[in-house]
């Protein structure tokens, strides 16, 4: 079992404020990581699939970078939204088997 | 986008029963297909990675004859958890993919409850 952190649990930000969030895991036997936006009575949907090292990916106001060698991922929403409120999970692959975080709930205030 | 239907959403019944749950494809072809369960206030767990005309490969802990998988299809997998007891309570949800370096798309997920 693969031990994934994100941090922190919760998060409360006002409407208009840029935030970040972060992803731990071991970096042994690393192959991808993703991330996932999970709203509340939705299913969870993909953000991004990172495999390399250094790697930054965006979607609108929403990136995130990758880091294999230290065993971390950050994602940033810039300008956060309402719509943005979440929970945020990021997945390490290790090759066949998926481990979850358990999360960064996100809530934007108006 | 890629669509993943699950049926059913909600599943009320006695102990002893045995339950399906499908997972679908609608609009691409899954050559893997995951079943998570959800504990409350957890996040997803792993129960079984399944790649089409083979076993399903179950996580530690996971007892394979109690959660019975099958992925017959490139569009479908279907979860049954025989002969269900309270403690099988749960939400479970799958998700499908078109390999591992492909994002998942998930299922709305089942929220099963056993009397």
């Amino acid at each position: 079992i693969l031990n994934v952190e994100q941090s922190p649990q919760s998060l409360h930000v006002q409407e208009g404020d840029s935030t970040n969030f972060t992803c731990s895991f071991p970096s042994s036997n690393f192959y991808a990581l993703h991330w996932y936006r999970w709203e509340t009575a939705k299913s969870p949907e993909a953000l991004f699939v990172m495999t390399l090292n250094g790697d930054e990916k965006k979607k609108g106001r929403i990136s995130a970078t990758l880091n294999t060698k230290e065993g971390y991922s950050y994602l940033y929403i810039k300008g956060s939204q309402p719509e943005d409120s979440a929970t945020y999970l990021c997945a390490p692959n290790t090759g066949n088997q998926f481990y979850f975080g358990t999360g960064t709930s996100l809530t934007v205030i108006p | 986008g890629a669509v993943v239907s699950q049926h059913p959403s909600w599943v009320i019944c006695k102990s002893g029963t045995s339950v399906k749950i499908e997972c679908r494809s609608l609009d691409f072809q899954a050559t893997t297909m995951f079943w998570y369960r959800q504990f409350p206030k957890q996040s997803l767990m792993l129960m079984a990675t399944s790649n089409e005309g083979s076993k399903a490969t179950y996580e530690q802990g996971v007892e394979k004859d109690k959660f019975l998988i099958n992925h017959a299809s490139l569009t479908l997998s279907t979860l049954t958890v025989t002969s269900a007891h309270p403690e099988d309570s749960s939400f479970y949800i799958c998700s499908a993919s078109e390999g591992y370096e492909q994002p998942q798309h998930f299922g709305d997920g089942t929220r099963l409850s056993i009397l």
